[in-house]
This record gives structure tokens, C-alpha cells and sequence, in this order.
């Protein structure tokens, strides 16, 4: 299996900030990675698919890039309904995994 | 707008099997990928399987022992069977689409999700 080591696992941050969280996989990967952002009781929400795509109706501020084993996930600017739970997912090959998320609360 | 509701019991026993379903409605479920993931409180995400409209199946192997999908296409439906429950199958429990045309594969569209505990 590939393994998705999410970092940091929590991030403490003020509206305005940037914000990068990484996902390193286990081994060399495609481009198959996807970003969700999960609010609580909430399912997740789609925000990247293969690495850098902007899923429809997401706002330009999340920016998704990465090649190889490194991944990274970036919000230019932090706003208030930004404070979430976010996970990679690895869709390269089964079994499909995800990262273990990146919990961005408020500074 | 494809929308995804699952549907099944909150509690199950250990040793008993859990029974889920997902109606889709805002489209067919034919020719397209769907995917069980379930979610531990306060844990990250885990992939069961997928099922194909045509009724082929991939399982994680983690679960592929205890795990049984199957399609309804004249319901638009597909269904989740998992056996010999315990404890640490007390999750949130999610059906969701996962888009696979090359080159973009992930999970596009998702359920509310059900909480499913097990305990006697």
C-alpha cells in the first residue's frame, strides 16, 4: 500500500495567512492526487484532483502542486471558512488511500 | 447534480452484519465508479472498496474478507455488506462517486454519511 504522510497535523493561523500542508507518499506517485477539506459533520469536500485542477465552484485561493512523492496543498489567503480539516488522497494505485489531515484552527 | 444518501441501521452488534445502501438520484448509475470510505471518530479516511455499474468489484484488502458490494441499477442504488463486525468498525460510513477518466481519478461526489456504532 501507499502510505500518505501528512504534515503538520494541526496548524494554528490568523484570517489573512498563508498556508501550505504536504503530503509525502511512501513511493513515486502520478499526478493522481486530490485535496479535500472536511468542515465537522461534514463530508469532505472536493477542492484539487490530479495534483494542481481546481475543482469547479472552488475559490482561486487553494492551489494544489507537487510530483514524485511531494504534494502540497496551498490556501493564499485564510479566510474564516477556511478553519477546516484537510486530506490528500493518493488515487495512483489501489488499495486508494488518504492522508492522516492537516486540522487548520484559528491563532 | 449528482446526490448521493446512504441509508442503514445507526447500531449494530458485534459478530452481526452491517447493511448499507446509497441511492443516487440526480443521475444514472450506469457506466460510472462507486465507492464506499468510512471514517473512525476523530480519524482519517479509509476506502473500502468501489463496485462498477456492471457489478465488477475491487476491495481493500484490509476488509476484502469481510466485505460484499453489489448494484441495483434499475434502483439506482448500490449497496455495502460487512461481516463479523467489532468495535473498530464504528465509523462514519460514506458512499461516494469516484471519477476515473484518465487523468483525473477521485472521489467527486459524497453522501452526508451515516454513523454506524458498533456495541451490544
Amino acid at each position: 500500500d501507499i502510505q500518505m504522510t501528512q504534515s503538520p497535523s494541526s496548524v494554528s493561523a490568523s484570517v489573512g495567512d498563508r498556508v501550505t500542508i504536504t503530503c509525502r507518499a511512501s513511493q513515486r506517485i502520478n499526478k493522481y492526487v486530490a485535496w479535500y477539506q472536511q468542515r465537522p459533520g461534514r463530508a469532505p469536500k472536493p477542492l484539487i484532483y490530479a495534483t494542481s485542477s481546481l475543482q469547479s465552484g472552488v475559490p482561486s485561493r487553494f492551489s494544489g502542486s507537487g510530483s514524485g512523492t511531494d504534494f502540497t496543498l496551498t490556501i493564499s489567503s485564510l479566510h474564516p471558512e477556511d478553519f477546516a480539516t484537510y486530506f490528500c488522497l493518493q488515487a495512483d494505485s489501489f488499495p486508494l488511500t488518504f492522508g492522516g489531515g492537516t486540522k487548520v484552527e484559528i491563532k | 447534480q449528482v446526490q448521493l444518501q446512504e441509508s442503514g441501521p445507526g447500531l449494530v452488534k458485534p459478530s452481526e452484519t452491517l447493511s448499507l445502501s446509497c441511492t443516487v438520484s440526480g443521475g444514472s448509475i450506469s457506466d460510472s465508479y462507486w465507492c464506499w470510505i468510512r471514517q473512525p471518530p476523530g480519524k482519517s479516511l479509509e476506502w473500502i472498496g468501489y463496485i462498477f455499474s456492471s457489478g465488477s468489484t475491487n476491495y481493500n484488502p484490509s476488509l476484502e474478507s469481510r466485505v460484499t458490494m453489489s448494484v441495483d441499477t434499475s434502483k439506482n442504488q448500490f449497496s455495502l455488506n460487512l461481516n463479523s463486525l467489532t468495535a473498530a468498525d464504528t465509523a462514519v460510513y460514506y458512499c461516494a462517486r469516484y471519477f476515473r477518466r484518465s487523468p483525473f481519478y477521485y472521489f467527486d461526489f459524497w453522501g452526508h454519511g451515516v454513523l454506524v456504532t458498533v456495541s451490544s
